[in-house]
């Protein structure tokens, strides 16, 4: 079956730094999403990576804090921009598309992000 | 994107059917049901998903009434592996695939 993978799988930063999280898949999908999953909470939509054009941001969520890029059919990036302690959190991207089930979401592994 | 209401927490032991229900009474006509489940410093698994009546696989079943306004994953013969958050989600039916996630059932499966 197609897999998903993130980089990275973690990492510890600096607060007022920025990280760029990449998920990569190996298979064309239709659609690209990126979660945030703060210590003990759900999964909350930041944003759908558009191929070739803009974002699209949930509320709550901006481009200047969380810019996004989606240059084909298999690759996206996340970046968590300015970062505070606040930011700590587990950054999921997910695909619509992998597979004959359509319509289902799947999801990559997580970067756990540390800010200190 | 239609809200979902299911148990905080369920405990169970070893070799018994756990059964979490979800109410999601503003479920649109296009709508799917969905379940995954996530374990610690994972991403969330899919389990089964399904639109109306009965659904089975290799890891669970899903039932569903006819007014769709709850649905019930009844995973059989537990085991310590189980142990895990289970979200229940509705959505997907429209272009966006957008999908809400509410807090979800952590279920304990003890020996």
């Amino acid at each position: 079956s197609a897999v998903i993978s993130q980089k990275p799988s973690r990492d510890i930063c600096q607060r007022g730094t920025s990280l760029t999280i990449q998920c990569q898949v190996d298979s064309q999908v239709t659609m690209m999403f990126w979660y945030r999953q703060q210590p003990g909470q759900s999964l909350t939509l930041i944003a759908t990576a558009n191929q070739g054009s803009e974002a699209t941001y949930e509320s709550g969520f901006v481009i200047d804090k969380f810019p996004i890029s989606r240059p084909n059919l298999t690759f996206s990036t996340l970046t968590v921009s300015n970062m505070s302690p606040e930011d700590s959190s587990i950054y999921l991207c997910s695909v619509v598309g992998l597979d004959y089930r359509s319509d289902t979401q799947y999801f990559g592994p997580g970067t756990r992000l540390t800010v200190l | 994107l239609a809200k979902t209401t299911q148990p905080i927490s369920m405990d169970s032991y070893e070799g018994q059917e756990v059964n979490i229900t979800c109410s999601h009474n503003n479920i649109a006509t296009n709508d799917y049901i969905t379940w995954y489940q996530q374990f610690p410093s994972q991403g969330p698994r899919f389990i089964i998903q399904g639109y109306k009546t009965k659904v089975t696989n290799e890891v669970a079943s899903l039932f569903i009434p006819a007014d769709r306004k709850s649905s019930t994953l009844s995973l059989p013969r537990v085991s310590l592996s189980d142990t895990a958050v289970y979200y229940c989600l509705v959505g997907g039916g429209s272009n966006d695939y957008k999908l809400s996630f509410g807090a979800g059932t952590t279920v304990t499966v003890r020996a």
